[in-house]
């Protein structure tokens, strides 16, 4: 069965950081790209990163480009995700998520429960 | 980036009714990467349809999905109680876009 588990979630003051994990089980993690996506409370979904299966592609969306970056850790089959420079609308539930193919990197069909990141001072 | 709209905002429908919901691209969405998604509170969003029209494994026949180029189509055939939720379509043919989110609910 397949598994994502996000952890690292929190409350963080404007300009501090944190760093997300997604710790995936029941499929062969190093063949998935995988990204990140979030959603502000009571809002729409939009895609934050993404990472090839053996890390080598990265891609960002514009609105955390130079400050969010993603890596992976094959051995450990666990997704990261630093967050630097945090403002308030970076405030969001931070979900990781598998794509159906192996080939593939945006028709996610398994996604974490979520953890919600909250920046206020 | 390729913006994608959806209409209506909100559906008011009873269980056993048809629901209709559009997706339009702001640009052609090449080899029809567009996937639909429902989202009930308090959860992950769950796959419904990729390549526009392909069921992802699990859903229901009563879902379908179809369309081409700009302008995209999710059907729910007939209601089911469990189908009041948010559906957003999202494009994955240039980066990764969502649109905003059609919400179904009981009329």
């Amino acid at each position: 069965e397949v598994q994502l588990l996000e952890s690292g979630g929190g409350l963080v003051q404007p300009g501090g950081s944190l760093r997300l994990s997604c710790a995936a089980s029941g499929f062969t993690f190093s063949s998935y790209a995988m990204s990140w996506v979030r959603q502000a409370p009571g809002k729409g979904l939009e895609w934050v990163s993404a990472i090839s299966g053996s890390g080598a592609r990265i891609y960002d969306g514009a609105s955390v480009k130079g400050r969010f970056t993603i890596s992976r850790d094959n051995s450990k089959n666990t997704l990261y995700l630093q967050m630097n420079s945090l403002r308030a609308e970076d405030t969001a539930v931070y979900y990781c998520a598998k794509p159906e193919r192996e080939n593939s990197y945006g028709d996610w069909d398994y996604w974490g429960q979520g953890t919600l990141v909250t920046v206020s001072s | 980036e390729i913006v994608l709209t959806q209409s209506p905002g909100t559906l008011s429908l009873s269980p056993g009714e048809r629901a209709t919901l559009s997706c339009r691209a702001s640009r052609s969405i090449v080899s029809s990467y567009l996937a639909w998604y429902q989202q009930k509170p308090g959860q992950a969003p769950r796959l419904l349809i990729s390549g526009a029209s392909s069921r992802a494994t699990g859903i229901p026949d009563r879902f379908s999905g179809s369309g081409s180029g700009t302008d995209f189509t999710l059907t729910i055939s007939r209601l089911e109680p469990e189908d009041f939720a948010v559906y957003f379509c999202q494009q994955y043919a240039n980066s990764f876009t969502f649109g905003p989110g059609t919400r179904v609910d009981i009329k």
